[in-house]
C-alpha cells in the first residue's frame, strides 16, 4: 500500500505563477523527500526534509513538513516551462532506506 | 560520470520467458534498490540491497529475484514473465541506507505479451 497521497493529481499553470503540491502520509517518518520525473526519464531528487525540520528551501523550491498533520507541501515559485514534469513525494520510515512513494502530481507550466 | 545505468532500455517478452534486468552504479554507493512504476502510480519497491552481500524484499517481491553481484551491480530477474509484470523498472542507489537521496537510472520499459 502506498504511504503518500498527493494532491492535486494534475496542475496546469502559466509561466511565472507559483505551483503548490501537497503530500499526506500515514505513519511516523524519518524524513520526507521530493522528486521530479520528466517524461520518459528516471526520478531526480529535489529536496529532503527530516522529521525534526519544519521548512527547507532550495533555489525556487520551498518544502514544509507538519508531522502533527502528517503532511508536506512543495512550493515552486516563479515557475518556468522547464518545470513541467511529474512530482513525487516519498517517505522514509525504515532502517533500510526503503522509500514509499505517493502517486505524484503532474505539473504543466504553459509559456 | 554515468551515475546509475540500466540495461536494456526496452524489452518485449512473451509470457513464460525469463529475463534479467541489469543495473550498475559508479558512485561507490552501498545501497541499491529496484522499483516498478505502473501508469498513474508512484514507484513501488520490489527488492533492495542495503549493502553488498545483503538483499531484502520490498513491497511487491512476488515473481522476482535479485542478485547483488558486487558493490556496483544489482540485477533483477523475472523467472517466468507474466503480463502483470508489464511495467517500467527503475534501479536506484544511495550512499547509505536511510536519510539519503536516491539516484535513479532512466528505467527499463518491459512489455510482456
Amino acid at each position: 500500500s502506498q504511504q503518500g497521497e498527493e494532491d492535486p493529481q494534475a496542475l496546469s499553470i502559466q509561466e511565472g505563477e507559483n505551483a503548490t503540491m501537497n503530500c499526506s502520509y500515514k505513519t511516523s517518518i524519518n524524513n520526507l523527500q521530493w522528486y521530479r520525473q520528466n517524461s520518459g526519464r528516471g526520478l531526480v531528487h529535489l529536496i529532503l526534509i527530516r522529521s525534526n525540520e519544519r521548512e527547507k528551501h532550495s533555489g525556487r523550491l520551498r518544502v514544509t513538513l507538519d508531522t502533527s498533520k502528517k503532511s508536506s507541501s512543495l512550493l515552486i515559485t516563479a515557475s518556468r516551462a522547464a518545470d513541467t514534469a511529474s512530482y513525487f513525494c516519498a517517505t522514509d520510515a525504515s532502517q533500510g532506506g526503503k522509500l514509499i512513494f505517493g502517486q505524484g502530481t503532474e505539473l504543466s507550466v504553459k509559456p | 560520470n554515468a551515475g546509475v545505468t540500466q540495461t536494456p532500455k526496452f524489452q518485449v517478452l512473451k509470457t513464460g520467458q525469463s529475463m534479467t534486468l541489469q543495473c550498475a552504479q559508479d558512485m561507490n554507493h552501498n545501497s541499491m534498490y529496484w522499483y516498478r512504476q505502473d501508469p498513474g502510480m508512484g514507484l513501488r519497491l520490489i527488492y533492495y540491497s542495503a549493502s553488498e552481500g545483503t538483499t531484502d524484499k520490498g513491497e511487491v517481491p512476488n515473481g522476482y529475484n535479485v542478485s547483488r553481484l558486487n558493490k556496483r551491480e544489482f540485477s533483477l530477474r523475472l523467472e517466468s514473465a507474466a503480463p502483470s509484470q508489464t511495467s517500467v523498472y527503475f534501479c536506484a542507489s544511495t550512499r547509505e541506507p536511510g536519510g539519503q537521496p536516491q539516484h535513479f537510472g532512466d528505467g527499463t520499459r518491459l512489455s510482456i505479451l
